[in-house]
């Protein structure tokens, strides 16, 4: 079956950095996505990799192993408005998004 | 990034009316659009897939004759909830996705959302 895997809840301090963890089993794959979805609002685009490696966009990072099936969200310089959940997303063959369930991250002054 | 608008924003109606929402890509052709159901304090949970000019996918458990869905052109997709209930208060949300010419998929965006109140 399909599944992405990330963790529920995570808290962090402002000024810091954060790493949240993504692993994906899909059938076939054409990218990963990361979302940024705060509450009450839909999800806005942040990143996509389709390649091995790492992609720099400001304070935000995302990494992608396509053998580890695992993909990471780097958050630099932590803001308390960086508080939300952070959805990451497989592509599949059918070009389909399989969603993870979200990673709800805290940030403490 | 692309713009995806809907409308309305918020919609409060009674139990046993019909709610459209309308779902606009702003600044591209959206070959394909979706259609997500929220629930607070839960993931994003997909209903329908609809490409321009041909009938949505539903997925398992949503029901095509409840949640009717109209994709006619490449900038609009409409949901229409039927007789609507109060189990079906949620936040309602589309995304939209073009395509290009080799066949690739762009990145899909998301609209603002509608939050339906069914009284």
């Amino acid at each position: 079956g399909q599944n992405i895997d990330q963790p529920t809840e995570m808290t962090a301090t402002e000024g810091a950095i954060v790493q949240i963890n993504c692993t994906y089993q899909t059938s076939g794959f054409n990218g990963l996505f990361w979302y940024q979805q705060h509450a009450g609002e839909a999800p806005t685009f942040l990143s996509y990799n389709v390649l091995d490696g790492l992609e720099e966009k400001g304070r935000f990072s995302s990494f992608l192993s396509r053998s580890k099936g695992y993909s990471y969200l780097l958050l630099k310089e932590l803001q308390m408005k960086d508080s939300a959940s952070y959805l990451c997303a497989a592509m599949d063959s059918n070009y389909q998004l399989i969603w993870g369930a979200g990673t709800k991250l805290i940030i403490k002054p | 990034g692309a713009v995806v608008s809907q409308h309305p924003s918020r919609v409060i109606c009674k139990s046993g009316t019909s709610v459209k929402i309308e779902c606009r890509s702003l600044d591209f052709q959206a070959t394909t659009m979706f259609w997500y159901r929220q629930f607070p304090k839960q993931s994003l949970m997909l209903m329908a897939t609809s490409n321009e000019g041909s009938k949505a996918t539903y997925e398992q458990g949503v029901e095509k004759d409840k949640f009717l869905i109209n994709h006619a052109s490449l900038t609009l997709s409409t949901l229409t909830v039927t007789s609507a209930h109060p189990e079906d208060s949620s936040f309602y949300i589309c995304s939209a996705r073009s395509t290009k010419e080799d066949g690739f998929q762009e990145t899909q965006y998301f609209g603002p959302g509608t939050r339906l109140l069914v009284l």
